[in-house]
């Protein structure tokens, strides 16, 4: 298994362009979420989703959308970015079941900056 | 709402000293779980143990042992002779079980641990 991936890993965007983040996993979890990393702030949840054609927001979605089109697949879009999104996205996924009880296996991470 | 809370920004300790890395939370619920991780110097985070609300009893994994007390709302975490290996960043984190379906994992904001030669 390749667990939790993501694209790119690196990403140097411009204020007001728009990109996506990419994130897979193969262990047929339902649960996936995206969180950022910023020194000082720990992880911040932006967006999660428990199934295919469920998403919600987190603690931080301004500027950023996700939807869940298939078990594997959470990409995160953002809009329109600006220099304060410059941070570490990490991608995560777990099993479900109805119940937040398991682990969460981590992607990688995108270190992603906006000038 | 949920919260955690990690005090020490960054604790720097001798080789071979034992280490506790204090984690705090907030819950209205009566069922949740608690996680910690461990993001080494490489980057990534690394999932180290679990717990429910239900299960009180201390745990010790190697060097690792961890003490959950519903009382003080707390769920610490101590390295006992630690290693040059240890030098991370441990992150705490709590999740509840709703009864609408749908849930979150909150993460403190971490704490920095130096272990010195």
């Amino acid at each position: 298994n390749a667990g939790v991936t993501q694209t790119p890993k690196f990403q140097v965007l411009k204020t007001g362009q728009s990109m996506t983040l990419q994130c897979a996993q193969d262990m047929n979890h339902e649960y996936m979420s995206w969180y950022r990393q910023d020194p000082g702030m720990g992880l911040r949840l932006i967006h999660y989703s428990v199934g295919a054609g469920i998403t919600d927001q987190g603690e931080v979605p301004n500027g950023y959308n996700v939807s869940r089109s298939t078990t594997e697949d959470f990409p995160l879009r953002l809009l329109s970015a600006a220099p304060s999104q410059t941070s570490v996205y990490f991608c995560a996924s777990s099993y479900s079941l109805g119940s937040p009880s398991y682990e969460q296996y981590f992607g990688p991470g995108t270190r992603l900056t906006v000038t | 709402a949920q919260k955690v809370t990690q005090a020490q920004t960054e604790i720097s300790v001798v080789e071979k000293e034992d280490v506790t890395l204090d984690c705090v939370y907030e819950t209205r619920d009566t069922t949740y779980y608690l996680f910690w991780y461990k993001q080494p110097p490489s980057g990534e985070l690394v999932f180290l143990i679990r717990r429910n609300s239900f299960d009180e009893q201390n745990e010790i994994s190697g060097r690792y042992s961890w003490n959950f007390q519903k009382s003080t709302s707390s769920f610490n975490f101590t390295i006992t002779a630690s290693q040059v290996v240890d030098s991370a960043v441990y992150f705490c984190a709590l999740s509840e079980a709703p009864y609408s379906g749908t849930y979150k994992y909150i993460f403190g904001t971490g704490t920095r641990l130096k272990v010195l030669a």
